[in-house]
């Protein structure tokens, strides 16, 4: 099966400053990695996913990016604010029957006014 | 928009009792999911539901039975609470099983079983 490592666990920034949180996966038949910001208390949202078939995608301050090639994608967010402050998880999925998500352990994101 | 609503939010359960959580969806989604979030270790796939008549196990299914009442709810049960079963359950659902598209989550009900 998948198995997705995420790193770091806990990451602080200046708000301002730049996060990258950066995940790997173990199967090369992946081919859907979603991230997801989960807030306090709250579930898990998408804020942002990427295909196998691309190498980039962004959307206003945050970007994914994907390296096939070495497994591994990473989210950055710039400019980060107070608000961006939470835990982060990516995840992984193999385009088979069902599309199983494995999500890697979290990042908790704080931003420092 | 409701989008996917658990209840209940928090629930203390004592050793041995049995307890039912709910989830329903309004986006006419076929597939549903149960994950439990647990420090650290991400969230594990407990049982999922492909469609309406349909419940398979997850990852980490001991302990717990489901139910896929109708399109819109899909429940989970504990028949006999242990304090390994402490933790974050979040239920979550998708437009199709077979397609690659994201899962939409609940916000979760707190259990803890002393």
């Amino acid at each position: 099966g998948e198995n997705v490592e995420q790193h770091p666990s806990t990451l602080s920034v200046q708000e301002g400053d730049s996060a990258v949180i950066k995940c790997t996966y173990s199967d090369s038949a992946s081919n859907y990695f979603p991230w997801y910001k989960q807030e306090l208390g709250k579930g898990p949202q998408l804020i942002i996913d990427i295909r196998s078939n691309v190498g980039e995608k962004k959307d206003q301050r945050i970007a994914v990016t994907l390296n096939k090639t070495a497994k591994h994608f990473s989210l950055h967010i710039t400019e980060t604010q107070p608000e961006d402050s939470a835990v982060y998880f990516c995840a992984a999925t193999l385009n088979n029957a069902g599309n199983m998500l494995t999500f890697g352990g979290g990042t908790r994101l704080m931003v420092k006014p | 928009n409701a989008g996917v609503t658990q209840t209940p939010k928090f629930q203390v359960l004592k050793t041995g009792q049995s307890m039912t959580l709910q989830c329903a969806q309004d986006m006419n989604h076929n597939s549903m999911y149960w994950y439990r979030q647990d420090p650290g270790m991400g969230l594990r796939l407990i049982y999922y539901s492909a469609s309406e008549g349909t419940t398979d196990k997850g990852e980490v299914p001991n302990g717990y039975n489901v139910s896929r009442l109708n399109k819109r709810e899909f429940s989970l049960r504990l028949e006999s609470a242990a304090p390994s079963q402490t933790s974050v359950y979040f239920c979550a659902s998708r437009e199709s099983f077979y397609s690659n598209q994201p899962q939409h989550f609940g916000d979760g009900t707190r259990l803890s079983i002393l």
